[in-house]
């Protein structure tokens, strides 16, 4: 599988402040980039995912930027909530998703109140 | 939105027995899913592809006569570790995109086995 490097490892933002998580990809046949939030014990659950086509997407307080000439893309928390505390994990895959996914290694995020 | 439910959540088994795990696709039919494996506080590592009607694609280190993989289904795929070991003991969770709507990758809750 084709490497997806994510950084930082862990991350601690206060309350109302802004998380920001990045994630960096080899493969340029990746046409799918989405984020998944995972709490302990539970599975992934999809939070917002891009395509190539666009520079940007925000649904409420996630956004995703993309930048595929530098081949990275990031996830902006606006507002950041104690409710938020959860691994995030970016991933890559071609197909739109449908080809399967390459995770990055994860963020553990602390949202202090 | 299309749901994947996993069985069992979680289980316990000794050493050397064979555990079966269960994913289906609740609202939709998937021609392909993804089997996972997550060791504690790392992320995620594709396993295989189970393509229904034909065999499994393994990734690269991943045993196939060990991890038998059946996709009996449109809607269900199994998982089966056999002669377990505690090495084996992790985090394993199914995928399946949704081609029909968005080709999203929609994700089961996990099933964590335990080998003593």
């Amino acid at each position: 599988q084709q490497q997806v490097k994510q950084s930082p490892q862990s991350l601690i933002v206060q309350k109302g402040g802004i998380s920001i998580i990045n994630c960096a990809y080899e493969n340029t046949a990746f046409d799918y980039f989405p984020w998944y939030q995972q709490f302990p014990g539970k599975g992934p659950a999809l939070l917002i995912a891009i395509r190539p086509d666009v520079s940007e997407k925000k649904e409420g307080r996630f956004t995703i930027s993309f930048n595929k000439s530098a081949k990275q893309f990031s996830l902006h928390i606006m507002d950041s909530q104690p409710g938020d505390s959860a691994t995030y994990f970016c991933a890559a895959g071609g197909g739109g998703g449908a080809d399967g996914l390459t995770f990055g290694k994860g963020t553990h995020l602390i949202i202090q109140p | 939105g299309a749901v994947v439910s996993q069985h069992p959540s979680w289980v316990i088994c000794k050493s050397g027995t064979s555990v079966k795990i269960e994913c289906r696709s609740l609202d939709f039919q998937a021609t392909t899913m993804f089997w996972y494996r997550q060791f504690p506080k790392q992320s995620l590592m594709l396993m295989a592809t189970s393509n229904e009607g034909s065999k499994a694609t393994y990734e690269q280190g991943v045993e196939k006569d060990k991890f038998l993989i059946n996709h009996a289904s449109l809607t269900l795929s199994t998982l089966t570790v056999t002669s377990a070991h505690p090495e084996d003991s992790s985090f394993y969770i199914c995928s399946a995109p949704n081609r029909v709507n968005t080709g999203e990758l929609f994700f089961g809750e996990g099933s964590r086995l335990t080998v003593l």
